[in-house]
């Protein structure tokens, strides 16, 4: 069956510090994979998403993720967080043009110490 | 207006209470959705609706009634709804053939 795992409920960084968000996925076939962040009280804002091609992708508020495929893997990362990035952050695989529906994680939430 | 607006943010309601959510997208866009997003569950797809025509229901109980009159507009009636569905809403919207979605910043509902 499809699924996408966030393996870490919280995560707390120091401000300044790098972050890594992981990101596991189970797909037969070449997923569309996005990440989203959601502050409190709004919707989910898109950071990034591959398609194809080249297998790292920037995306906004200077976040990247790099899609490993033998590790089924799309993790994000930031070289040093600001304490505006605290948040909730959602992986996601999609089929594609077929297909409408995402397969969402349950979430990572993101805690930024001063 | 830019992006996915959706109204009200917040709504109370008893259990015999009859309202609705309303959606509305400016991205031009065919395919809209609605989510439900409970604490500590992942993103649950309630309904999604393609040039108006709804291709998705999740199992979702009567009580929620979609509605789309046309691509840029998309309702949830609710009726006689029970405590366990307060949760946010979220309504978002794609172009046809594209899993890439953008949301609004959702409905926090409270059943009482």
């Amino acid at each position: 069956a499809q699924s996408v795992t966030q393996p870490d409920i919280h995560i707390t960084v120091s401000e300044g510090a790098s972050l890594e968000l992981r990101c596991n996925y189970s797909y037969g076939a070449t997923p569309y994979l996005f990440w989203y962040v959601q502050s409190p009280g709004q919707g989910l804002q898109l950071l990034l998403k591959y398609f194809s091609g080249d297998t790292l992708v920037q995306g906004i508020k200077g976040f990247e993720a790099e899609f490993k495929r033998s590790q089924s893997s799309f993790n994000l990362r930031k070289p040093s967080v600001h304490w505006s990035d605290a948040a909730e952050y959602f992986c996601a695989v999609g089929a594609g043009d077929s297909n409408y529906q995402l397969i969402w994680g349950a979430g990572t939430k993101l805690i930024i110490k001063p | 207006e830019t992006g996915v607006t959706q109204t009200p943010r917040h709504l109370v309601m008893g259990m015999t209470n009859k309202k609705s959510l309303k959606c509305e997208q400016h991205l031009g866009h065919n395919a809209m959705y609605w989510y439900k997003q409970s604490a500590k569950k992942p993103l649950e797809l309630m309904f999604v609706y393609n040039f108006k025509e709804q291709t998705e229901n999740n199992s979702v109980p009567s009580r929620f009634s979609p509605e789309c009159p046309n691509s840029s507009h998309l309702f949830l009636h609710l009726h006689t709804l029970q405590p366990e569905d307060s949760a946010l809403y979220l309504c978002a919207s794609s172009r046809e053939g594209q899993s890439e979605q953008y949301f609004g910043p959702g409905t926090r509902l409270t059943v009482t």
